[in-house]
């Protein structure tokens, strides 16, 4: 079977900076993805990891540690738009869809 | 480019009836993915279909659900005689045949049983 943990709620300020963190439990482990999901709408793919180290994308980052079986999401210069659900989630073969995700983390932004 | 689109975007069906659910893919996509939420929770994977082909149907209830993606026309979700726990967000996903390329969701269809 797999796992996954990760906080189920972070809060923080505009401007300011947060990182999500994502262990998991599985077999076949292929990479790690990050999802934004706002108000139970359509899941907006963020990042992917399939190799140890750091992935930048704009305000977003991605880490992903093979041998410790973690991961984490950095958001920095938050913005109130940022307020959504970020799941982690693992993907176990070579078809990206083919995934298995966390129970979500819930970040809200205040101003 | 149109991207994923589902209908209808909510659904309500009496326990007992059958609910189908679309997902037209992106323009090029051949691969579709089947996920269903609960309130609170991360979505759980249901079925994998390319085009007239289960790949991987590990997350499908054994019974009242089945799913098709036909040559021609989207794909389909079918639950039969729905029951009250059926009632959940449905998600489609797909992607190319390419590999190493990200999944693209849809809005969800939103089923509610009464």
């Amino acid at each position: 079977g797999q796992s996954l943990e990760q906080p189920s709620e972070v809060t923080a300020v505009e401007g300011a900076i947060v990182q999500i963190n994502c262990t998991y439990q599985t077999s076949g482990f292929y990479g790690l993805s990050w999802y934004q999901q706002h108000d139970g709408g359509a899941p907006t793919f963020l990042s992917y990891n399939a190799l140890d180290g750091l992935e930048e994308t704009g305000r977003f980052s991605s880490f992903l540690s093979r041998s410790d079986s973690y991961g984490y999401l950095l958001l920095q210069e938050l913005q109130m738009k940022d307020s959504a659900s970020y799941f982690c989630a693992v993907r176990r073969g070579s078809t990206l869809g083919r995934l298995y995700f966390g129970r979500g983390t819930q970040l809200t932004v205040w101003p | 480019n149109a991207g994923v689109m589902q209908n209808p975007r909510h659904l309500v069906r009496r326990r007992g009836q059958e609910a189908r659910l679309r997902c037209s893919p992106m323009k090029g996509h051949s691969h579709v993915y089947w996920y269903r939420q609960l309130p609170e929770e991360g979505l759980k994977f249901m079925v994998y279909l390319q085009k007239e082909n289960i790949i991987d149907e590990s997350g499908m209830p054994k019974e009242r659900f089945s799913a098709e993606f036909p040559k021609e026309g989207p794909s389909i979700l079918r639950i039969q005689q729905v029951v009250r726990g059926d009632s959940a967000a449905y998600f489609c996903a797909s992607s190319p045949p390419v590999l190493n390329t990200e999944a693209f969701f849809g809005q969800g269809t939103r089923l509610t049983v009464v």
